[in-house]
């Protein structure tokens, strides 16, 4: 069983679009987050977030915004899509802040923007 | 959070031990430091971590200095699989926060 799952695994899309990005754990964790990483290689955390708490990266743009319907779900909505949104984007989830047992990440969403 | 530094890349002969080094010096009591590691874009896949213990498991072992300020992780016989990004991280154990992935290392086994 695949712990962290995330759909679609590409994504083509033009610009001013809007879309969705899926993301569940089955490992009961209470904390979830998105990353982003672009053509530079750099994992950049986006949110995390848990029941009680989301914590934002002040860099990103409002144009992106995380949905959590229950504690094994985080989607990521993007309103707008730009073409310097293409990047991987990453789900990962832990226990608490991940510090006893770490993080685990999908596989990815590769989202272009033409 | 504590942020880490690595070198941008290092090279390893197949069969030989790779000693990977990361520098945390801000990283604090409640912290734990992660190696994980990223083979193309495939999903970050995790290795090892501690807390101040050097730690082993079948994959790698982890150094930290007594001082926690930096670690080393060690690939002890690196196969040409073992070519990837391996990044260093320090994580709290509560209070999810903005744990950062640094820039890593990009670690080549050459044959």
């Amino acid at each position: 069983d695949t712990a962290v799952s995330q759909t679609p695994k590409y994504l083509v899309t033009q610009m001013g679009n809007d879309k969705s990005i899926k993301c569940e754990q089955n490992l009961g964790h209470d904390t979830m987050y998105w990353y982003k990483q672009d053509s530079k290689k750099f994992l950049k955390i986006m949110f995390s977030y848990n029941n009680k708490e989301l914590i934002i990266n002040e860099t990103v743009p409002n144009r992106f915004s995380p949905k959590s319907p229950d504690k094994a779900h985080l989607n990521l909505h993007i309103n707008s899509l730009e073409l310097g949104d293409s990047a991987v984007y990453f789900c990962a989830s832990s226990q608490g802040g991940g510090g006893a047992y770490g993080y685990t990440f999908g596989s990815g969403t590769r989202l272009t923007v033409v | 959070d504590a942020k880490t530094t690595q070198p941008t890349s290092m090279d390893c002969a197949e069969g030989r031990a790779a000693n990977l080094p990361c520098n945390h010096s801000t990283i604090s009591g409640n912290e734990y430091v992660y190696w994980y590691r990223q083979i193309h874009s495939q999903g970050p896949q995790y290795i090892i971590h501690g807390l101040k213990n050097n730690e082993t498991n079948e994959m790698a072992s982890l150094i930290i200095t007594e001082d926690r300020k930096s670690s080393t992780l060690i690939l002890p016989h690196a196969t040409l699989r073992d070519t990837a990004v391996y990044y260093c991280i320090v994580i709290p154990v509560t209070n999810a926060g903005k744990s950062t992935f640094g820039d890593g290392t990009t670690l080549t086994v050459k044959p």
